[in-house]
């Protein structure tokens, strides 16, 4: 069974600086991917970045950037420069990849991220 | 854009009473889930279903059904709402995991209260 952990129920952080968002996760399978999801208030959850666990380099999307480090199992979220709009749930998820049907994803319990002036 | 929509964004409904979530993607995804949202217990897999008349049971079933009749349609079944059923419900698409990122685009999200 794959098991995401987020033991930050809530972060703050001032507008500008950069914050880490934590995530640990258990897994047997070898092949696995690893996701971040952002959920403003408005509720839609927005998919940020994505990292496979055979890739050697940490994925970046723009201001995100994951700090994959595989054999301590986690996956932690840099956001750098935040903005107000950053304000939101953060969601850790991972799945089994190359299953050949629909793989599920286990997501963790969130971290509610604040930034402030 | 992908565009997944969810027939309501809040619904009210008595315990006892039959209750149909529906979700529709535009996006021609094989694999279509259902989660339940809840605070301090992130998003559940209730089901998922990777083809149409297809389903499986997720990590928490016990109460609901699906039906996917339609590739781009997939519905949520309340057979008999309870109060414990009150809680957030989130549709999402993808497409086959035979891709490496297996991406799921969300709906807006269905607030269901059960009184």
């Amino acid at each position: 069974a794959q098991k995401i952990t987020q033991t930050q129920p809530g972060m703050f952080v001032q507008e500008k600086e950069a914050v880490t968002l934590d995530c640990t996760y258990d897994t047997s399978d070898p092949s696995y991917g690893l996701f971040w999801y952002k959920q403003p208030s408005s509720g839609e959850m927005i998919f940020l970045i994505y990292q496979g666990s055979y890739d050697q380099q940490n994925a970046t999307e723009g201001r995100y950037s994951l700090n994959f480090q595989k054999a301590r199992k986690s996956a932690n979220l840099v956001i750098s420069a935040s903005q107000l709009g950053d304000s939101a749930m953060y969601f850790c998820a991972m799945r089994k990849i190359n299953t050949g049907t629909a793989s599920k994803l286990t997501f963790g319990t969130g971290t509610r991220l604040q930034v402030t002036l | 854009d992908v565009k997944v929509t969810q027939s309501s964004r809040y619904l009210v409904k008595r315990t006892g009473e039959k209750v149909f979530l529906e979700c529709v993607q535009d996006m021609d995804h094989e694999n279509m889930f259902w989660y339940r949202q809840d605070p301090g217990l992130g998003l559940r897999l209730i089901y998922f279903s990777y083809d149409v008349k297809m389903k499986e049971k997720g990590d928490i079933p016990e109460g609901y059904s699906v039906s996917r009749e339609k590739k781009e349609r997939f519905s949520l079944i309340l057979e008999s709402a309870s109060t414990n059923q009150t809680s957030m419900y989130l549709c999402a698409s993808s497409l086959p995991s035979s891709g490496i990122y297996g991406e799921q685009y969300f709906g807006p999200g269905t607030r269901l209260t059960v009184t």
